[in-house]
Formats: C-alpha cells, sequence, structure tokens
C-alpha cells in the first residue's frame, strides 16, 4: 500500500488531454514539493516535473503539473503513441524522522 | 550532464549482504550539495525509496528497512555504495542509484538516474 494514492490507469486517444491525480496528506503533498516521473517499460524513469510545476530542461511543455492542498495533478495534452508509460508521483514526507514516498503509479495506455 | 552506473553481482544468496555501488562521471561529487539516492523496484511492482546519503555524509533511510541498511559516499572515488544486509527474497529487485536534480534542490527527489541493476536473492 503506497503513502500516495494513484489511480493504477488511465488512457486516452492521441491528441487528448489526459490527467493523473495524486493524493497524499499534510506530512507529504501538503507541506513538500511533489515531483512526476516518466517510466516507460524496462527502462528507468526519467524526472518530467520537479517542485510541483517546473519542467526540466528538455521535458515538452505538454507536460504540467500542479498541487492543490494535498493533492497533485500530473496533466499531459496532445497525448502522443510515445507517452505510454508509468508514471509516478514522489514527495518527501516529514513524519518518521523523514523520508521519501512514491504514488503506486499509473499505467497510461494511448488508445 | 551528470551520469550515473549501478554495479556489482546480479545473484545474492539469502541470509547474506547485498553489496552495489554507483559510480558517478560527468561531474565531481565533491563539488557539494547533492543527494545520492538508491531507489529499488521489484518486479513488476512499483518504486521504493531506500535512502540517499548528502555530500556531507549525513544519511536518511527508509523507515521500513533502516535497521538493514548502509549507504557510504566516497567522493576521492566518485562513488557512492549501498548494503542492505541479511537478505531475503523479497529483496529481489532492480536497484537505481540516483542524484537530486541540482545542487540548491534540498527536497531530496531524485533528479537524473542510473539504468539500473538487477539483484537476485537465491540460493
Amino acid at each position: 500500500q503506497s503513502v500516495l494514492t494513484q489511480p493504477p490507469s488511465a488512457s486516452g486517444t492521441p491528441g487528448q488531454r489526459v490527467t493523473i491525480s495524486c493524493s497524499g496528506s499534510s506530512s507529504n503533498i501538503g507541506n513538500n514539493y511533489v515531483y512526476w516521473y516518466q517510466q516507460v517499460p524496462g527502462t528507468a524513469p526519467k524526472l518530467l516535473i520537479q517542485r510541483n510545476n517546473q519542467r526540466p530542461s528538455g521535458v515538452p511543455d505538454r507536460f504540467s503539473g500542479s498541487k492543490s492542498g494535498t493533492s497533485a495533478s500530473l496533466a499531459i495534452s496532445g497525448l502522443r503513441s510515445e507517452d505510454e508509460a508509468d508514471y509516478y508521483c514522489a514527495a518527501w514526507d516529514d513524519s518518521l524522522s523523514g523520508h521519501v514516498v512514491f504514488g503506486g503509479g499509473t499505467k497510461l495506455t494511448v488508445l | 550532464q551528470v551520469q550515473l552506473q549501478e554495479s556489482g553481482p546480479g545473484l545474492v544468496k539469502p541470509s547474506q549482504t547485498l553489496s552495489l555501488t554507483c559510480t558517478v562521471s560527468g561531474g565531481s561529487m565533491d563539488s557539494g550539495g547533492y543527494y545520492w539516492s538508491w531507489i529499488r523496484q521489484r518486479p513488476g511492482k512499483g518504486l521504493e525509496w531506500i535512502g540517499f546519503i548528502y555530500y556531507s555524509g549525513s544519511t536518511y533511510y527508509n523507515p521500513s528497512l533502516k535497521s538493514r541498511l548502509t549507504i557510504s559516499i566516497d567522493t576521492s572515488k566518485n562513488q557512492f555504495s549501498l548494503k542492505v544486509r541479511s537478505v531475503t527474497a523479497a529483496d529481489t529487485a532492480v536497484y537505481y542509484c540516483a542524484r537530486s536534480p541540482d545542487s540548491y534542490d534540498t527536497s531530496g527527489l531524485m533528479g537524473y538516474w542510473g539504468q539500473g541493476t538487477l539483484v537476485t536473492v537465491s540460493s
């Protein structure tokens, strides 16, 4: 059972806008930055969004992040076939002397 | 551009110690300000944070693994290491090393990742 809650799956057709949610608590999302990672099966995770809504260099502006209270969202606009991957949210958690927590991951299927 | 590469045995016997090293290239670990992390992914499962070491040597560990973990750093070799003691089949996973996104990111989260290495615990 992951500390951060994500839907196990999401889907969309090419060109659509898809959002993936991530729900936490005051000890993690509510008080700390949220990060999003994309993992194509068989490869290492890649940082998509840092510090709630900042895209690292090289990440297309089709990807955007937002946070409100103890929840966060990743939005992907203009969906493309290469966006099919697993997406994970993560945050620092202040409990138990502090540690990083992940969501369980959302498998995005491009129909 | 920083690059990270995990290395170590791919097979470890139950009850023994799993030891992995992450070699960093494209920048000196001595430059400071970075968090150096280990993360694992069991087959077919999600990501699990193991812990990190700050360039100064201070460490934070996953509370559920803490009693079995040691993360150390050797800036002279541009390497950091992970040891997991008393392993069981449940420790079978792909192990990733990673670095924080930039030197002013104090979140402890990961920016750059190694390609990962599969470690199987089996007799």
